[in-house]
């Protein structure tokens, strides 16, 4: 079954200390991408990927890190999560570009105390 | 600052009513545009993308562009209490790509 699969769901953690959000996806998309949703803002693209190496910001990518090591593979990386990280997170891929149809993962709940 | 803005709603229809969503957009290199539907605490799916002026239907939807305006909507014919959802507009110049913050859709019984 092509999917995108994200890793945790749900995640509580402390101010500071360090976190990964796993993200993979089965259906050799080139393009990967992570967002944020926040109510009343939508959905914000963090970072993206266009293929394996090749990583650019987005609209908000203060605080985070990815890497594309593999091309299935899009980690994304908080390396001192602070309370204003909280919100919901969508991991997503397409076939060559964001101008492709995205398939999204199911989400990652964060919330930073 | 390129943007994409949506009525937030609530839009209440009845049952087999028409429900028409828009969306209004400010990059004008703006070349693919999409609708993804939103159920409370899922993940985005879509529902038809469109990259040429005018319409394009698919089955009970069908989406409308103007370029010209940098307006695009979504008609939703025989509305069903299952299409009640947030609807996001999401608008896509190269790889920059820009979602709406979602107009939600209640349709009545």
């Amino acid at each position: 079954e092509a999917q995108v699969t994200q890793n945790p769901r749900y995640l509580i953690t402390v101010t500071g200390k360090k976190l990964t959000v796993t993200c993979s996806q089965n259906m050799n998309h080139e393009y990967m991408s992570w967002y944020r949703q926040d109510p009343g803002l939508g959905l914000r693209q963090i970072y993206y990927s266009m293929n394996v190496e090749v990583t650019d910001k987005g609209d908000v990518p203060e605080g985070y890190k990815v890497s594309r090591k593999e091309k299935r593979n899009f980690p994304l990386i908080l390396e001192s999560p602070s309370p204003n990280q909280t919100s919901l997170y969508f991991c997503a891929s397409s076939l060559t570009s964001s101008g492709d149809i995205q398939y999204f993962g199911a989400g990652t709940r964060l919330s930073v105390l | 600052q390129k943007e994409v803005e949506q009525n937030s709603g609530p839009l209440s229809v009845p049952e087999g009513a028409i429900a028409s969503l828009n969306c209004t957009y400010s990059d004008r290199g703006s070349q693919s545009f999409f609708w993804y539907r939103q159920y409370s605490g899922k993940s985005p799916e879509l529902i038809m993308f469109i990259y040429s002026n005018g319409d394009k239907e698919d089955g009970r939807f069908t989406a409308q562009l103007n370029k010209a305006s940098q307006y695009v909507s979504l008609l939703i014919r025989d509305s069903q209490p299952s299409d009640s959802a947030t609807y996001l507009c999401a608008v896509s110049n190269n790889n920059d790509m820009r979602f709406g913050a979602g107009t939600r859709l209640t349709v009545k019984p």
